[in-house]
């Protein structure tokens, strides 16, 4: 059983347009909800990161929001760039004493010049 | 700042050979976590250790071992290797008690 689902599978975005994926998941033990970059070959990136106690989460042009009644976490990437092309895993870990990151299937991320 | 380091990058190895990845973590990071990841598809965690004991274990199987030693630094030793042994293999770690897990470069494997 997928214990986070992640949609969509792939985006396609112009240059300076926002990208949204989002994560959905069941177990209300999960407190910690990280976001990975991770470009082909390399290893995934920490990029961002939310506990359920804040609905948002800001760094530069990265934004998470949370929304802890409906279970469900969202990375918005904005003013995207070429650059930012790769592809982002959403994760979620269990609270009280596993460490073990429970990945989503990923999405891959274009940004078209 | 100092990152996750894999040895070697890319590893060849026949089937039912035997193949040993090493990480060394981030200085003064006490938890070390194994991941695999096939083409296409997300890491899957396989094994952890905090301050040299086992402290979860995924769906890892009975031909893999790994212990962390006392510098922190771990090796994950692959025996009767497979085809489907083919994989990126991702060494992460952390401070206990952070959540925040910082990924090596990786190790990939190919099992010919």
């Amino acid at each position: 059983q997928q214990q986070v689902k992640q949609s969509p599978q792939s985006l396609i975005v112009q240059k300076g347009g926002i990208s949204i994926i989002n994560c959905a998941y069941e177990n209300t033990a999960f407190d910690y909800f990280p976001w990975y970059q991770q470009f082909p070959g390399k290893g995934p990136a920490l990029l961002i990161a939310i506990r359920p106690d804040v609905s948002e989460k800001k760094e530069g042009r990265f934004t998470i929001s949370f929304n802890k009644s409906a279970k469900q976490f969202s990375l918005h990437i904005m003013d995207s760039q070429p650059g930012d092309s790769a592809t982002y895993f959403c994760a979620v870990l269990l609270q009280g004493g596993s460490e073990k990151l429970v990945f989503g299937k990923g999405t891959k991320l274009t940004v078209n010049p | 700042a100092a990152g996750v380091i894999q040895s070697p990058r890319h590893l060849i190895k026949e089937k039912r050979e035997t193949a040993t990845l090493k990480c060394y973590p981030i200085p003064r990071h006490d938890t070390v976590y194994w991941y695999q990841q096939g083409p296409g598809q997300d890491p899957q965690f396989l094994i952890s250790f905090y301050e040299k004991m086992q402290s979860d274990k995924g769906s890892i199987p009975d031909r893999f071992s790994a212990q962390q030693f006392s510098d922190y630094h771990s090796e994950l030793n692959m025996s009767s290797l497979e085809l489907g042994d083919s994989a990126l293999y991702f060494c992460a770690s952390s401070f206990r008690g952070s959540h925040e897990q910082y990924f090596g470069p990786g190790t990939r494997l190919t099992v010919t």
